[in-house]
């Protein structure tokens, strides 16, 4: 079935420092991928997203291109920031019988230190 | 927009009882999923609900089951309760397809 590989950390970084998070997938098709992050004690929350190949999803300096002939998804910011330390997760859509689920990967937890 | 809610926020359970979680979407939000994430895991799809009716389910035991109100809430139930089923609980809404899910904040359950 399908599925998603990601770096699972943790990881600490300091302030400003360069930020790339790599996230691989097995599909059949062409699915949709996205980066969700998740605060502590909080749910998740969608970061970005990319619909097709060699689209390039971005928020809040966060970019991420889906590379069908890599089949990767990879993270990246230039300048993390404190209020970035999160657990983030690289996720694709399925969609088994009509319905539509999202497949996670483990979760790379990140940590900014000023 | 008020969101996803969730409720309770916690919970701790005996092995062998029930448990029922809630989740409250927003209006217009027919599509509702639920996740089960164990600690240090991704979220796993349990099963989503579209207008009252399950079309889909993941790789988890009847002993789990929901149900999906015409107000945009949902249920989701287990019976028998494991030690295994400790875990966050997630509920994800959504309006019609190509919109993205809305996750409210989940309900942590502990088993005992």
């Amino acid at each position: 079935g399908n599925s998603v590989t990601q770096m699972e950390g943790p990881v600490t970084l300091s302030e400003e420092a360069f930020l790339t998070i790599n996230c691989t997938y097995t599909a059949t098709g062409y699915p949709s991928l996205f980066w969700y992050v998740q605060y502590p004690g909080e749910g998740l929350q969608l970061l970005l997203k990319a619909t097709k190949a060699d689209d390039k999803g971005s928020n809040k300096g966060f970019e991420a291109t889906y590379r069908k002939e890599t089949t990767s998804f990879h993270l990246e910011k230039g300048s993390v920031q404190v209020s970035d330390s999160a657990v983030y997760f690289c996720a694709l859509s399925d969609q088994p019988g009509g319905s539509e689920k999202l497949v996670f990967g483990k979760g790379m937890k990140l940590t900014v230190n000023p | 927009e008020t969101g996803v809610t969730q409720s309770p926020t916690h919970l701790i359970k005996t092995r062998g009882q029930q448990v029922t979680l809630r989740c409250s979407s927003q209006s217009g939000h027919n599509t509702v999923s639920w996740y089960q994430q164990a600690l240090g895991q991704g979220p796993q799809f349990i099963f989503q609900y579209y207008r009252e009716e399950e079309n889909g389910r993941g790789n988890f035991p009847p002993r789990f089951s929901g149900l999906q109100f015409p107000n945009y809430s949902s249920e989701l139930n287990v019976n028998a309760l494991e030690l295994d089923d400790s875990a966050l609980y997630l509920c994800a809404s959504r309006r019609e397809t190509n919109y993205g899910y809305t996750f409210g904040s989940g309900t942590r359950l502990t088993v005992v």
